[in-house]
């Protein structure tokens, strides 16, 4: 396994327009989490999954993002009407419940620029 | 809800030199884990260190530990002998223990360090 995969790695898009992202978690990971990163700042929790359950959404996350986890494996994040304010990298990672420290593992993340 | 503050935007270091970065924390939990994470330019956020509170030992790994003080609610993490691979932010994180639920990571704002060759 090559770890967890994001794609796109970087999104140029125009204010008004809809983005979608994916994340490829390792496979035997059942717990999936989206972070947001600003400039400057550290990642902020968004969203987390528990196998294809969203189990709690961050205050965050707004009513034009929407993420799901089908059957539980890849994700997928959707943003719509992107705002400027939205320019951020969003990160993926995963771990596995039960495993001896839950350590979590990042993506490169995809970088979205909102002209 | 739980804050992770580093007070230390930017941090250099010479070659060879041990630097320490600051890491202070809130919880009122009494069970929990504390993170470093190294997240060099455009690569993706490794895991550098952890340590479980319960612990009192503080944790080491190779060139890295960290000196924990919980009643103080403390987390520094020294780099020893640092090498120019060690040039990347570093986020201070803290994760309650929820092992049926959420394990969402508290980041910090980082501390970027840079190494003097």
């Amino acid at each position: 396994d090559t770890g967890v995969s994001q794609d796109p790695r970087h999104k140029i898009t125009k204010r008004g327009q809809n983005v979608t992202f994916r994340c490829d978690p390792i496979s035997e990971h059942n717990r999936l989490y989206w972070y947001r990163q600003t400039l400057g700042q550290g990642p902020e929790f968004l969203t987390y999954f528990q196998n294809e359950a969203q189990l709690e959404k961050s205050r965050l996350l707004s009513d034009r993002f929407s993420a799901e986890r089908p059957k539980g494996s890849f994700s997928t994040l959707e943003i719509q009407r992107t705002e400027q304010g939205d320019s951020a990298m969003y990160l993926c990672a995963s771990s596995q419940q039960g495993a001896s420290n839950n350590e979590q593992f990042f993506g490169p993340g995809t970088r979205l620029t909102v002209l | 809800a739980q804050t992770v503050t580093q007070s230390q935007p930017e941090m250099s270091v010479q070659e060879a030199e041990t630097v320490t970065l600051s890491c202070t924390y809130d919880t009122s939990e009494s069970d929990y884990y504390l993170f470093w994470y190294k997240q060099p330019p455009s690569r993706q956020m490794i895991l550098v260190i952890r340590q479980e509170a319960y612990k009192q030992q503080n944790a080491t790994e190779n060139r890295f530990s960290v000196n924990f003080q919980k009643a103080a609610k403390s987390f520094s993490l020294k780099i020893s002998d640092s090498q120019l691979g060690d040039a990347a932010m570093y986020f201070c994180a803290y994760r309650r223990v929820h092992f049926f639920g959420n394990e969402k990571l508290t980041f910090g704002t980082g501390t970027r360090l840079t190494i003097i060759p």
